[in-house]
């Protein structure tokens, strides 16, 4: 069975600075995907961005990017210059790519990020 | 185009009623999945379709609950003599194939009173 850790349930960070949040997994499979979803207050659930397990290079998109440390199952997200509408629930999800659990997203509890003006 | 809907977006019943809540996913997506996310709970996985497989129901946490799927498009989740812990957000979700992207719709509050 696949975990999802988010350690921190809560987390603040004034606009225009970064701040990173952490996810750790445990797993057995040795090829999957890992992602990083935001839910604002609209309760509408977006992707922020994918990483498969098989890259070595860190994903990127624009001002969101990744730390994953495969070997340490580790997956934290990295925003940079941070906006109002960054604050939302932050939820880090886990996909195998094989295996009885195939196809099945496992999330994690979720940070709340909230950016202060 | 258009995203995946659910409806209806609230949905207040007294416990012991049945309740059916829907999913339109988006066009030419293979894959639909149900999750309940419940307060403090995060989000937990119900069950998944993948085209003309037989679904995973892996995830449901009685035989009070059941879903289908229709031609391959739009799917209904049944809750049946409804209790109060049902009382959660459910999430339907679709993708182009089990491993893409999930692309949400927004949530049915289900408030059991």
């Amino acid at each position: 069975a696949q975990t999802v850790t988010q350690s921190q349930p809560e987390m603040s960070v004034q606009e225009a600075e970064t701040v990173t949040l952490s996810c750790t997994y445990d797993t057995s499979e040795s090829n999957y995907y890992l992602f990083w979803y935001k839910q604002p207050p609209s309760r509408q659930m977006i992707l922020v961005i994918r990483q498969e397990a098989y890259k070595q290079q860190n994903a990127t998109e624009n001002r969101f990017s990744v730390n994953f440390q495969k070997a340490a199952k580790s997956f934290s997200l990295k925003i940079s210059d941070s906006q109002l509408g960054d604050t939302a629930m932050y939820f880090c999800a886990f996909i195998p790519t094989g295996g009885t659990s195939y196809g099945k997203l496992t999330f994690g509890q979720g940070t709340i990020l909230t950016v202060h003006p | 185009g258009a995203g995946v809907s659910q409806s209806p977006s609230n949905k207040v019943t007294e416990k012991g009623k049945d309740v059916e809540l829907r999913c339109d996913p988006i066009s030419g997506h293979t894959a639909l999945y149900w999750y309940r996310q419940s307060l403090g709970q995060g989000l937990e996985f119900l069950i998944y379709f993948q085209g003309n497989s037989a679904p995973d129901k892996s995830g449901l946490p009685s035989d009070r609950f059941s879903a289908e799927r229709t031609g391959g498009s739009v799917s209904t989740l049944t809750i049946q003599r409804t209790q109060q812990e049902d009382s959660a957000v459910y999430l339907c979700a679709s993708s182009r194939d089990s491993l893409y992207e999930q692309y949400f719709g927004p949530g049915t509050r289900l408030t059991v009173t």
